[in-house]
């Protein structure tokens, strides 16, 4: 059974820094790419940064390039996000998915809150 | 980027009713393209791939269908666990996967 598992979200002030982690369990975590998607309060869904499977290619969405970034361990399954320079704009629920071979996002962890307010 | 445009942006429908949602895109993405269901305080999860795929474990009510630029989900007899946001989603373009702004399925 696919399983991510997300961490490191909390409150933070703006300016300030914080790591997400997401551990993944249940597939060959090094065979495939996988993204960070974030879900604002009340708000949809948005593409934030994704990586290659071996961690070679790494894109962002223009929003948050600069001060993001995604990184993988595939040796521990588990999926990074370095978040710097925090915004308000940045809160949000961070969704770490899996991509399939050619079926989008397949699997979807269950979210780590990001607050970001003085 | 590719815009992804749905309609309605609410749509009530009575339980045990026939539910059709639209997705529209900017440009073609062939038949790449996803459909999602978010229920309240929960992660989205796969429906719908390849733009008629259904996903595992879904039932036969769910279908998709469209290619190019105009898609569509169809929920045949609502049940009341259907009730949720839909999102259609375009993977044509690694790796800025874009999404539509959801359609919301409400009891009628």
């Amino acid at each position: 059974e696919v399983q991510l598992l997300e961490s490191g979200g909390g409150l933070v002030q703006p300016g300030g820094s914080l790591r997400l982690s997401c551990a993944a369990s249940g597939f060959t975590f090094s065979n495939f790419a996988m993204s960070w998607v974030r879900q604002a309060p009340g708000k949809g869904l948005e593409w934030v940064s994704a990586i290659s499977g071996s961690g070679d290619d790494t894109n962002y969405a223009d929003s948050v390039k600069g001060r993001f970034t995604i990184s993988r361990d595939n040796s521990k399954n588990t999926l990074f996000l370095q978040m710097n320079s925090l915004r308000a704009e940045d809160t949000a629920l961070y969704y770490c998915v899996k991509v399939g071979g050619n079926s989008g996002y397949d699997y979807w962890g269950q979210g780590s809150l990001v607050t970001v307010s003085s | 980027e590719i815009v992804m445009t749905q309609s309605p942006a609410t749509l009530s429908v009575s339980p045990g009713e026939r539910a059709t949602l639209s997705c529209r895109a900017s440009q073609s993405v062939t038949r790449n393209l996803a459909w999602y269901q978010q229920k309240p305080g929960q992660a989205p999860s796969l429906l719908i791939y390849g733009a008629s795929t259904r996903a595992t474990g879904i039932p036969a009510r769910f279908s998709g269908s469209g290619s190019g630029t105009e898609f569509t989900l169809t929920i045949s007899s609502l049940q009341s666990g259907d009730f949720a946001v839909y999102y259609c989603q375009q993977y044509n373009h690694w790796p800025r996967y874009t999404f539509g702004q959801g359609t919301k399925l409400e009891i009628k």
